[in-house]
């Protein structure tokens, strides 16, 4: 079966602290797909990154990074010297054939930066 | 603006009545998906369509139907016969449903219904 936990579900930080955001997925497959969604207070899913399980290459793009580990199955997000726009709910997911190729997300992890 | 559009962006239902929920994208893209989203909690999908005139059932379809007669238009229709419909309803579309892991999916501003 396909899973994306996310176990953090709140998180709190003042403004300019770095944030770690965990997800932990499973899946049977060899060949996959996973994604990092920002949802603003507006609503809207905003797509933040794509990666394949065959590239485990972090990725680091202006104060965001993310770091893929197939062995533990991790995909973590975290953001450097955080801003209160950084507050939202971000979300995890995960697309694989053994699931019509859909997308699984996880849970949600609601982040607010404060002042 | 190439994107996707959802209206209204706010609704009001009473019990018993059907209501119908609509999508728009002009990103020229072949599939389509609904999912509903609860307080506290992650995305559902509810229905997906990899082309025009075919679709198919997500995890909660119950409750839903779908109609997708225009490659950039696919409506969703929340029964009376959804017990629980008061959620969080977004739309997305991606390039294609299947064939390709790596299409990645994008996402309306969600309409928020309430039944009342």
């Amino acid at each position: 079966a396909q899973k994306v936990t996310q176990a953090q579900t709140e998180i709190s930080v003042v403004e300019k602290e770095d944030v770690t955001l965990d997800c932990v997925y499973e899946t049977r497959d060899t060949t996959y797909y996973l994604f990092w969604y920002k949802q603003p207070p507006s609503g809207e899913l905003v797509f933040l990154i794509r990666r394949n399980s065959f590239d485990e290459q972090n990725e680091i793009s202006g104060r965001y990074s993310w770091n893929f580990q197939k062995s533990t199955s991790s995909f973590n997000f975290t953001i450097t010297a955080s801003q209160v726009v950084d507050s939202a709910v971000y979300f995890c997911a995960l697309r694989a054939p053994n699931y019509g190729q859909n997308f699984v997300f996880g849970p949600g992890t609601r982040l607010s930066v404060l002042p | 603006d190439g994107g996707i559009t959802q209206s209204p962006k706010y609704l009001f239902r009473k019990e018993g009545q059907n209501v119908t929920l609509s999508c728009e994208q002009n990103l020229n893209h072949d599939a389509m998906y609904w999912y509903r989203q609860d307080p506290g909690q992650g995305l559902r999908l509810i229905y997906y369509s990899q082309i025009v005139n075919d679709f198919q059932k997500g995890d909660i379809a119950e409750g839903y139907s779908v109609s997708r007669e225009k490659k950039e238009s696919f409506p969703l229709t929340v029964t009376s016969a959804q017990k629980n419909p008061t959620a969080f309803y977004l739309c997305a579309s991606s390039t294609r449903a299947t064939g390709l892991l790596a299409d990645t999916q994008y996402f309306g501003p969600g309409t928020r219904l309430t039944v009342l």
